[in-house]
């Protein structure tokens, strides 16, 4: 069966540090594979996402993610994190089928300090 | 950009009750999704509807229903509420996988 799993709960970095949220998929096919960000009461914005090409993608907000079959994973970095970036943070994997549902990691709540 | 709306915004509701959550897609989106988010929790998937029929189904308790009508707004009904109910709704829609979310529905079950 699909997994997502991220394996750090809580992260904590120092404000203008690089930062790398980790991600690791279980799936039979190839997935579409995404990163949303969730700020307290609110909805998930949409960071970036992977289809096919290039295994390095570049998203909103100064965020990148690489793809990495080998390694089954899709880990988030930024070079620089800002306070603003504090949030939960959410990897989710998808089929290429219309109507099928978004399978999420249980998330890493990020805390930056100054 | 036009965006997924869902209303309401907030609910609260006593147990046993029963609630509408709706939600309005993306014009254009032939999909939508419903997602549960407890406190603390990463979305479940509820359910969900490609071109108005269902399509998908997860976790969702045999009290709650839902439906896609035809001019493509969701609407997810929960009856018997229980306080375990209490949680984060989110409505999505998409189109070719990319799924953009709403703001969610705060169900609160007192």
């Amino acid at each position: 069966a699909q997994s997502v799993t991220q394996p750090d709960i809580h992260i904590t970095v120092s404000e203008g540090a690089s930062l790398e949220l980790r991600c690791n998929y279980s799936y039979g096919a190839t997935p579409y594979l995404f990163w949303y960000v969730q700020s307290p009461g609110q909805g998930l914005q949409l960071l970036l996402k992977y289809f096919s090409g290039d295994t390095l993608v570049q998203g909103i907000k100064g965020f990148e993610a690489e793809f990495k079959r080998s390694q089954s994973s899709f880990n988030l970095r930024k070079p620089s994190v800002h306070w603003s970036d504090a949030a939960e943070y959410f990897c989710a994997v998808g089929l290429n089928q219309a109507g099928t549902a978004l399978i999420f990691g249980k998330g890493t709540t990020l805390s930056v300090s100054s | 950009a036009a965006g997924v709306i869902q209303s309401p915004r907030h609910l609260i509701k006593e147990k046993r009750e029963t609630a509408t959550l709706k939600c309005y897609p993306i014009p254009r989106h032939d999909t939508v999704y419903w997602y549960q988010q407890g406190p603390g929790q990463d979305p479940q998937f509820l359910i969900s509807f490609y071109e108005k029929m269902q399509s998908d189904k997860g976790s969702i308790p045999d009290r709650f229903s839902a439906q896609q009508f035809s001019d493509y707004h969701s609407e997810l009904n929960m009856s018997s509420l229980e306080l375990g109910d209490s949680a984060l709704y989110f409505c999505a829609s998409s189109q070719i996988t990319e799924a953009f979310f709403g703001q969610g529905t705060r169900l609160t079950v007192v």
